[in-house]
């Protein structure tokens, strides 16, 4: 069984930092792209960053790119999503989705994901 | 970052038929296909459909996706309480290099 466990969110201030988390387990983990994907309070899907299955590639939305970092440990089958400079429209449920493909580019279908972790970007 | 355009809401009566439309360009969804997912209130999204329009193992047969074009397109026929939910396309975009998701449809059961 597929399973997706983020951790690592919480109340952080505007400008500051915090690591997300999120460990894998029931699939190869090294052969699937992975997702970030954020949802704002009362709001839509916002996808974050994909990181191919090798972890060679990686690809970001404008809104964060230069302050996110994506990258994952096959060793450790987690995927992480390292955020700097915390602005409060960052706050938002963070999930992680495993792709249905290894590269990311050209696939975004996220076929299971974790339950989420909130971040809270104030002062 | 552009993304798909959907409705707002949809609202139908038990047991009848929603169509729910996204809407992109040759970027996206004309040149890549679209996923669709659902998302009942308090829960991670579920995947319904993947881009070549077939559904994932477990997904009830009263969804079907479909595409023309720019136009992505859902299909729930049957309506039942369950189905109340936010629904999602998904594409990749080959000019941003990155995904994009629908605004997001809210079906409302009658």
């Amino acid at each position: 069984e597929v399973q997706l466990l983020e951790s690592g969110g919480g109340l952080v201030q505007p400008g500051g930092s915090l690591r997300l988390s999120c460990a894998a387990s029931g699939f190869t983990f090294s052969s699937y792209a992975m997702s970030w994907v954020r949802q704002a309070p009362g709001k839509g899907l916002e996808w974050v960053s994909a990181i191919s299955g090798s972890g060679g590639s990686t690809y970001y939305a404008d809104s964060v790119k230069g302050r996110f970092t994506i990258s994952r440990d096959k060793s450790k089958k987690t995927l992480y999503l390292q955020m700097n400079s915390l602005r409060a429209e960052d706050t938002a449920v963070y999930y992680c989705a495993k792709d249905l493909g290894f590269y990311g580019s050209g696939s975004a279908e996220l076929d299971y994901w974790g339950q989420g972790t909130l971040v809270t970007v104030s002062p | 970052q552009a993304g798909l355009t959907q409705p707002p809401s949809v609202s139908k009566g038990l047991r009848q038929t929603a169509t729910l439309t996204c809407t992109g360009d040759n970027n996206n969804i004309d040149n890549q296909g679209a996923a669709w997912l659902q998302q009942h209130q308090g829960h991670p999204p579920k995947l319904l459909s993947y881009r070549n329009n077939d559904r994932p193992s477990g997904v009830s047969e009263r969804f079907s996706a479909s595409r023309s074009g720019n136009t992505a397109s859902l299909t729930i026929t049957g309506l039942q309480p369950e189905d109340e939910a936010d629904y999602y396309c998904l594409a990749w975009d080959s000019r941003l290099s990155a995904y994009v998701f629908g605004t997001g449809t809210k079906v409302t059961v009658l």
